[in-house]
C-alpha cells in the first residue's frame, strides 16, 4: 500500500559530500515536493515540481537542488552537504485533478551530516 | 534525533478519553483541509480531509469539524489509545495553489 516511496530511511554523510535523495510515487501525480522538518520550525519546503524538467523553488532552497527526468521519480541532491543540513527530509506527491489533492507524504530520510 | 514534538502544544489524556485537537487556519480563500498525523521518526500520515463545501466529516473514531466564519478546524479522536500519541497537524489548500499551509502540530501524549 505504499504510495510514496523514500529510498533511505537514515543517512549519514561526511560534510562536503554530495548527497542524493530519491523519491518515487506510484500515483501518476503530477505535483512532487521536497520539505525539511527541523523541530520547532515545522515543514519548509525546499522544492517542488508541477510536470516533468520543471522546477520551483520553495522557501529555502538555498544549498539544494533537484531533478525531475520521469513523473514518478523527483530527487533532492546536496551539492556539498553540510552540517546544517542535518534534518529529516519529506517527500510529497499530489494530484491536480480538482476531486481532491491526494496530498501524500513518503516515509522520510534522516539525514545527519558529521 | 530529536523528536518532531519538542516544541509544540502538547495535548496530555488517559486512554479511552476523548481528545479534540485544534487548528486555526489562515486563508479564508481556502477550500481544502487535511489533518496528518506523525510519529516520531516517521512521515507525516493522512488521517481525513474535509472540502469547504462540509462542515462535518467523519472517519473511523476521527472527527473532522470546520467552521469557516472563525477559519477553524477541529480533529476529533473517541475513545483515544495509546498508539494514537503523535503530533497531529492540519494543512489547508486554496483552489489553484499546489503547496499547502501547514500548521505548527500539537503533540498528542495519551496515558495507558
Amino acid at each position: 500500500d505504499v504510495k510514496v516511496t523514500q529510498s533511505s530511511r537514515y543517512l549519514v554523510k561526511r560534510t562536503g559530500e554530495k548527497v542524493f535523495l530519491e523519491c518515487v510515487q506510484d500515483m501518476d501525480h503530477e505535483n512532487m515536493f521536497w520539505y525539511r522538518q527541523d523541530p520547532g520550525l515545522g515543514l519548509r519546503l525546499i522544492y517542488f515540481s508541477y510536470d516533468v524538467k520543471m522546477k520551483e523553488k520553495g522557501d529555502i532552497p538555498e544549498g539544494y537542488s533537484v531533478s525531475r527526468e520521469k513523473k514518478e521519480r523527483f530527487s533532492l541532491i546536496l551539492e556539498s552537504a553540510s552540517t546544517n543540513q542535518t534534518s529529516m527530509y519529506l517527500c510529497a506527491s499530489s494530484s491536480s485533478g480538482t476531486s481532491d489533492y491526494g496530498y501524500t507524504f513518503g516515509s522520510g530520510t534522516r539525514l545527519t551530516v558529521v | 534525533g530529536e523528536s518532531v514534538g519538542l516544541h509544540l502544544p502538547t495535548l496530555s489524556v488517559q486512554e479511552g478519553d476523548n481528545s479534540i485537537i485544534n487548528c486555526a487556519y489562515s486563508n479564508s480563500a481556502s477550500d481544502y483541509f487535511i489533518w496528518y498525523k506523525q510519529e516520531s521518526g516517521k512521515g507525516p500520515q493522512f488521517i481525513i480531509d474535509i472540502r469547504s463545501n462540509m462542515d462535518k466529516r467523519q472517519g473511523q473514531r476521527v472527527t473532522v469539524l470546520l467552521n469557516k466564519t472563525v477559519k477553524h478546524l477541529s480533529l476529533q479522536i473517541a475513545a483515544t489509545q495509546p498508539g494514537d500519541s503523535a503530533v497531529y497537524f492540519c494543512a489547508e489548500l486554496s483552489g489553484g495553489s499546489y503547496i499547502p499551509t501547514f500548521g505548527r502540530g500539537t503533540s498528542l501524549i495519551v496515558h495507558p
